[in-house]
């Protein structure tokens, strides 16, 4: 079956990096790119990019441009999202999720990571 | 860049039909996707391609998408209904995914 097993919950300093990591079982990884997606608490859904796991090619948000970088690793068919220069503001749950084409929808999702940025 | 606008609320009595909009401009070229997320679990895709349902949604959710707004229709309401609710849709013209700012839908 699908699966979507992201990293554990972290906490940073404002001004530290973080790296979350998603790892895919069940199907062909190169055949799906992969969202990222942030949810501040209580506040609703924020796209923030997306890679294509078979070429590593990318899009972000434009409020991310600069901060995010996100990457593959076929061997192990994990993406990972790195944000940097965190800031308060970057406190959220961070989801990962699989779409077989751009314009489709997530169909799975994982279970989210906790970021926490506190001095 | 492309905006997606819900209402923040929408309330609903038990077996009366729910109605969530999202507005975007012309968004009926696009495909529109729905999702319901319960407080402390990730989304869930309810309605995909303005109206078709993946394989474990009641046929109480269906989609409609025309214009400049896309519905999402949850007939006969259930208290287990009451979530949040997006709408998403990839704007081409950017290369970038898009979702409404949420609808959090009460079953009075």
């Amino acid at each position: 079956q699908v699966q979507l097993v992201q990293s554990g919950a972290e906490v940073k300093k404002p001004g530290a990096s973080v790296k979350v990591s998603c790892k895919a079982s069940g199907y062909t990884f190169t055949s799906y790119y992969m969202h990222w997606v942030r949810q501040a608490p209580g506040q609703g859904l924020e796209w923030m990019g997306i890679i294509n796991p078979s070429g590593g090619s990318t899009s972000y948000a434009q409020k991310f441009q600069g901060r995010v970088t996100m990457t593959r690793d076929t061997s192990t068919s994990t993406v990972y999202m790195e944000l940097s220069s965190l800031r308060s503001e970057d406190t959220a749950v961070y989801y990962c999720g699989r779409v077989q084409g751009v314009i489709m929808p997530i169909d799975y999702w994982g279970q989210g990571t906790l970021v926490t940025v506190s001095s | 860049s492309y905006v997606l606008t819900q209402p923040p609320s929408v309330s609903v009595a038990p077996g009366q039909t729910a109605r969530i909009t999202c507005g975007g401009n012309n968004i009926g070229s696009k495909s529109v996707h729905w999702y319901q997320q319960k407080p402390g679990q990730a989304p869930v895709l309810v309605v995909y391609d303005d109206s078709d349902r993946p394989s474990g949604i009641p046929e109480r959710f269906s989609g409609s998408n025309s214009g400049n707004t896309a519905t999402l229709t949850i007939s006969r309401v259930e208290a287990g209904d009451e979530a949040d609710y997006y709408c998403q849709v990839w704007d081409s013209s950017s290369d970038h995914g898009v979702f409404g700012g949420g609808t959090k839908l009460t079953v009075l």
